[in-house]
Protein backbone atom coordinates (compact mmCIF):
# COMPACT_ATOMS: atom_id res chain seq x y z
CA UNK A 1 0.00 0.00 0.00
CA UNK A 2 1.45 2.84 -1.23
CA UNK A 3 -1.08 5.77 1.12
CA UNK A 4 -2.03 7.14 -2.19
CA UNK A 5 -5.70 6.63 -2.43
CA UNK A 6 -7.89 6.82 -5.77
CA UNK A 7 -11.22 6.99 -6.38
CA UNK A 8 -12.99 5.13 -8.31
CA UNK A 9 -11.34 1.69 -8.77
CA UNK A 10 -13.32 1.59 -12.29
CA UNK A 11 -15.58 3.56 -14.21
CA UNK A 12 -17.88 3.16 -17.60
CA UNK A 13 -19.69 5.76 -19.06
CA UNK A 14 -20.36 6.77 -22.33
CA UNK A 15 -18.58 9.15 -25.46
CA UNK A 16 -19.42 13.01 -24.95
CA UNK A 17 -19.33 12.50 -20.77
CA UNK A 18 -17.41 13.89 -18.92
CA UNK A 19 -16.42 12.37 -14.84
CA UNK A 20 -13.82 13.46 -12.67
CA UNK A 21 -11.31 11.24 -11.05
CA UNK A 22 -10.31 12.07 -7.63
CA UNK A 23 -6.50 11.59 -5.24
CA UNK A 24 -5.69 11.82 -1.81
CA UNK A 25 -1.93 12.21 -1.61
CA UNK A 26 0.28 10.50 0.96
CA UNK A 27 0.23 12.25 4.87
CA UNK A 28 2.53 15.34 4.10
CA UNK A 29 2.94 15.45 0.28
CA UNK A 30 2.64 18.36 -0.93
CA UNK A 31 2.81 17.62 -4.99
CA UNK A 32 0.53 15.39 -7.23
CA UNK A 33 0.95 13.41 -9.91
CA UNK A 34 -1.54 12.29 -12.96
CA UNK A 35 -0.93 10.15 -15.50
CA UNK A 36 -2.87 8.10 -17.65
CA UNK A 37 -1.48 4.55 -19.28
CA UNK A 38 -3.09 3.16 -22.24
CA UNK A 39 -1.79 -0.16 -23.84
CA UNK A 40 -0.23 1.39 -27.25
CA UNK A 41 0.76 4.32 -25.24
CA UNK A 42 2.84 3.35 -22.27
CA UNK A 43 2.45 6.00 -18.95
CA UNK A 44 1.99 9.67 -20.22
CA UNK A 45 2.31 12.40 -17.65
CA UNK A 46 -0.56 14.79 -17.53
CA UNK A 47 0.10 16.85 -15.37
CA UNK A 48 1.69 18.15 -11.48
CA UNK A 49 0.42 19.96 -8.59
CA UNK A 50 2.87 21.55 -6.35
CA UNK A 51 0.57 22.80 -2.74
CA UNK A 52 -2.44 23.62 -4.75
CA UNK A 53 -0.59 25.19 -7.79
CA UNK A 54 -0.13 24.03 -10.87
CA UNK A 55 3.58 23.27 -11.62
CA UNK A 56 4.37 21.54 -14.88
CA UNK A 57 2.03 20.04 -18.16
CA UNK A 58 2.79 17.61 -19.93
CA UNK A 59 0.31 15.83 -22.71
CA UNK A 60 -2.55 16.88 -21.29
CA UNK A 61 -5.79 17.28 -23.50
CA UNK A 62 -7.53 20.27 -23.46
CA UNK A 63 -10.67 18.16 -22.86
CA UNK A 64 -8.85 17.27 -19.28
CA UNK A 65 -8.18 19.47 -16.49
CA UNK A 66 -7.15 19.04 -12.44
CA UNK A 67 -7.02 20.97 -9.78
CA UNK A 68 -5.43 20.36 -6.30
CA UNK A 69 -7.17 21.44 -3.53
CA UNK A 70 -6.42 23.36 -0.06
CA UNK A 71 -6.36 20.08 1.70
CA UNK A 72 -4.14 18.54 -0.95
CA UNK A 73 -6.43 16.57 -2.52
CA UNK A 74 -6.77 16.12 -6.41
CA UNK A 75 -9.33 15.89 -8.78
CA UNK A 76 -8.99 15.15 -13.12
CA UNK A 77 -11.74 15.99 -14.68
CA UNK A 78 -12.30 14.32 -17.86
CA UNK A 79 -15.19 16.05 -20.36
CA UNK A 80 -16.25 15.28 -23.85
CA UNK A 81 -15.30 11.95 -23.68
CA UNK A 82 -14.03 9.77 -26.51
CA UNK A 83 -13.71 5.91 -26.91
CA UNK A 84 -9.90 6.81 -27.21
CA UNK A 85 -9.78 8.13 -23.98
CA UNK A 86 -10.38 4.65 -22.24
CA UNK A 87 -6.97 3.91 -20.21
CA UNK A 88 -5.35 3.39 -16.93
CA UNK A 89 -4.92 6.88 -14.98
CA UNK A 90 -3.11 6.92 -11.90
CA UNK A 91 -2.26 9.12 -9.14
CA UNK A 92 0.94 9.71 -7.63
CA UNK A 93 2.63 11.58 -4.88
CA UNK A 94 5.73 12.63 -3.70
CA UNK A 95 7.30 14.84 -1.22
CA UNK A 96 8.88 17.33 -3.77
CA UNK A 97 9.41 20.85 -2.64
CA UNK A 98 9.71 22.86 -5.21
CA UNK A 99 13.26 22.43 -6.58
CA UNK A 100 14.19 21.69 -9.60
CA UNK A 101 14.78 17.60 -9.30
CA UNK A 102 11.82 14.89 -8.77
CA UNK A 103 12.12 12.88 -6.84
CA UNK A 104 11.04 9.13 -6.04
CA UNK A 105 6.87 9.12 -6.84
CA UNK A 106 4.27 6.91 -4.89
CA UNK A 107 1.26 5.39 -7.50
CA UNK A 108 -2.21 4.62 -6.45
CA UNK A 109 -4.08 1.69 -7.67
CA UNK A 110 -4.99 3.75 -10.27
CA UNK A 111 -8.81 4.30 -12.43
CA UNK A 112 -9.83 2.33 -15.06
CA UNK A 113 -12.64 4.58 -17.12
CA UNK A 114 -13.78 2.86 -19.63
CA UNK A 115 -15.58 4.67 -22.49
CA UNK A 116 -18.31 3.10 -24.55
CA UNK B 1 9.44 15.54 -29.83
CA UNK B 2 11.21 14.98 -26.39
CA UNK B 3 11.11 10.86 -26.22
CA UNK B 4 12.77 8.25 -24.06
CA UNK B 5 13.03 4.93 -25.74
CA UNK B 6 12.57 1.88 -24.00
CA UNK B 7 14.05 -1.58 -25.16
CA UNK B 8 13.22 -4.38 -25.61
CA UNK B 9 9.51 -4.06 -25.61
CA UNK B 10 9.53 -7.57 -24.39
CA UNK B 11 11.52 -10.46 -23.30
CA UNK B 12 11.25 -13.97 -22.45
CA UNK B 13 14.10 -15.46 -20.20
CA UNK B 14 14.34 -19.14 -18.83
CA UNK B 15 14.29 -18.78 -14.27
CA UNK B 16 18.16 -17.96 -13.43
CA UNK B 17 18.75 -16.53 -16.77
CA UNK B 18 20.27 -12.40 -16.47
CA UNK B 19 17.76 -9.61 -18.22
CA UNK B 20 18.90 -6.23 -19.26
CA UNK B 21 16.52 -3.58 -20.06
CA UNK B 22 17.70 -0.05 -22.28
CA UNK B 23 16.52 3.38 -22.22
CA UNK B 24 17.77 6.14 -24.62
CA UNK B 25 16.98 9.58 -24.59
CA UNK B 26 17.19 12.07 -27.38
CA UNK B 27 17.70 14.65 -24.73
CA UNK B 28 20.48 14.51 -21.90
CA UNK B 29 18.31 13.67 -18.78
CA UNK B 30 18.70 15.58 -15.52
CA UNK B 31 17.98 12.15 -13.89
CA UNK B 32 16.54 9.00 -14.23
CA UNK B 33 14.13 6.41 -11.98
CA UNK B 34 13.31 2.97 -12.90
CA UNK B 35 9.78 1.77 -12.09
CA UNK B 36 8.36 -1.81 -11.46
CA UNK B 37 4.90 -2.57 -12.15
CA UNK B 38 3.94 -5.94 -11.69
CA UNK B 39 0.83 -7.34 -13.62
CA UNK B 40 -2.64 -5.42 -12.62
CA UNK B 41 -0.75 -3.30 -10.28
CA UNK B 42 0.57 -0.19 -10.21
CA UNK B 43 4.15 1.51 -10.80
CA UNK B 44 6.23 1.16 -7.69
CA UNK B 45 9.77 3.50 -7.16
CA UNK B 46 12.87 1.24 -7.55
CA UNK B 47 15.47 4.21 -8.19
CA UNK B 48 17.23 7.18 -8.86
CA UNK B 49 20.45 7.93 -10.50
CA UNK B 50 21.44 11.36 -10.87
CA UNK B 51 25.08 11.53 -11.81
CA UNK B 52 26.63 10.97 -14.82
CA UNK B 53 28.40 7.47 -14.53
CA UNK B 54 26.10 6.26 -11.76
CA UNK B 55 26.04 2.67 -10.84
CA UNK B 56 23.90 1.40 -8.29
CA UNK B 57 22.86 -2.10 -7.21
CA UNK B 58 20.03 -3.66 -5.31
CA UNK B 59 20.72 -7.12 -4.46
CA UNK B 60 20.61 -8.69 -8.08
CA UNK B 61 19.67 -5.25 -10.05
CA UNK B 62 22.31 -3.17 -11.36
CA UNK B 63 20.89 0.44 -12.44
CA UNK B 64 23.59 2.31 -14.43
CA UNK B 65 23.37 6.30 -15.81
CA UNK B 66 25.52 6.51 -19.34
CA UNK B 67 28.24 9.23 -18.94
CA UNK B 68 26.61 11.75 -21.28
CA UNK B 69 22.98 10.98 -19.10
CA UNK B 70 21.54 9.93 -22.10
CA UNK B 71 20.96 6.27 -21.46
CA UNK B 72 20.54 4.01 -18.62
CA UNK B 73 20.40 0.42 -18.11
CA UNK B 74 18.60 -2.26 -15.66
CA UNK B 75 20.54 -5.56 -15.51
CA UNK B 76 19.22 -8.52 -13.22
CA UNK B 77 20.99 -11.55 -12.35
CA UNK B 78 19.49 -14.88 -12.85
CA UNK B 79 16.24 -14.13 -12.46
CA UNK B 80 13.68 -15.37 -10.07
CA UNK B 81 9.56 -15.83 -10.50
CA UNK B 82 9.68 -12.84 -8.45
CA UNK B 83 10.91 -10.46 -10.89
CA UNK B 84 7.71 -10.39 -13.64
CA UNK B 85 6.42 -7.40 -14.17
CA UNK B 86 7.05 -4.19 -16.52
CA UNK B 87 10.07 -2.41 -15.80
CA UNK B 88 9.45 1.23 -16.72
CA UNK B 89 12.66 3.99 -17.17
CA UNK B 90 11.32 7.80 -16.29
CA UNK B 91 13.71 10.53 -17.13
CA UNK B 92 13.49 14.06 -16.03
CA UNK B 93 13.91 16.91 -18.91
CA UNK B 94 13.35 20.73 -17.87
CA UNK B 95 10.20 20.08 -15.64
CA UNK B 96 8.57 17.16 -17.23
CA UNK B 97 8.63 13.55 -16.29
CA UNK B 98 9.25 11.45 -19.57
CA UNK B 99 8.42 7.77 -19.05
CA UNK B 100 9.84 5.28 -21.39
CA UNK B 101 6.93 2.15 -23.01
CA UNK B 102 8.56 -0.28 -20.53
CA UNK B 103 9.82 -3.79 -21.07
CA UNK B 104 7.20 -6.74 -19.77
CA UNK B 105 9.63 -9.27 -18.12
CA UNK B 106 8.33 -12.92 -18.26
CA UNK B 107 9.92 -15.76 -16.67
CA UNK B 108 9.46 -19.69 -17.58
CA UNK B 109 10.03 -21.59 -15.35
Amino acid sequence: DSGVTQTPKHLITATGQRVTLRCSPRSGDLSVYWYQQSLDQGLQFLIQYYNGEERAKGNILERFSAQQFPDLHSELNLSSLELGDSALYFCASSAFTGGWMYNEQFFGPGTRLTVL
Amino acid sequence: GQQVMQIPQYQHVQEGEDFTTYCNSSTTLSNIQWYKQRPGGHPVFLIQLVKSGEVKKQKRLTFQFGEAKKNSSLHITATQTTDVGTYFCAGQVGDKIIFGKGTRLHILP
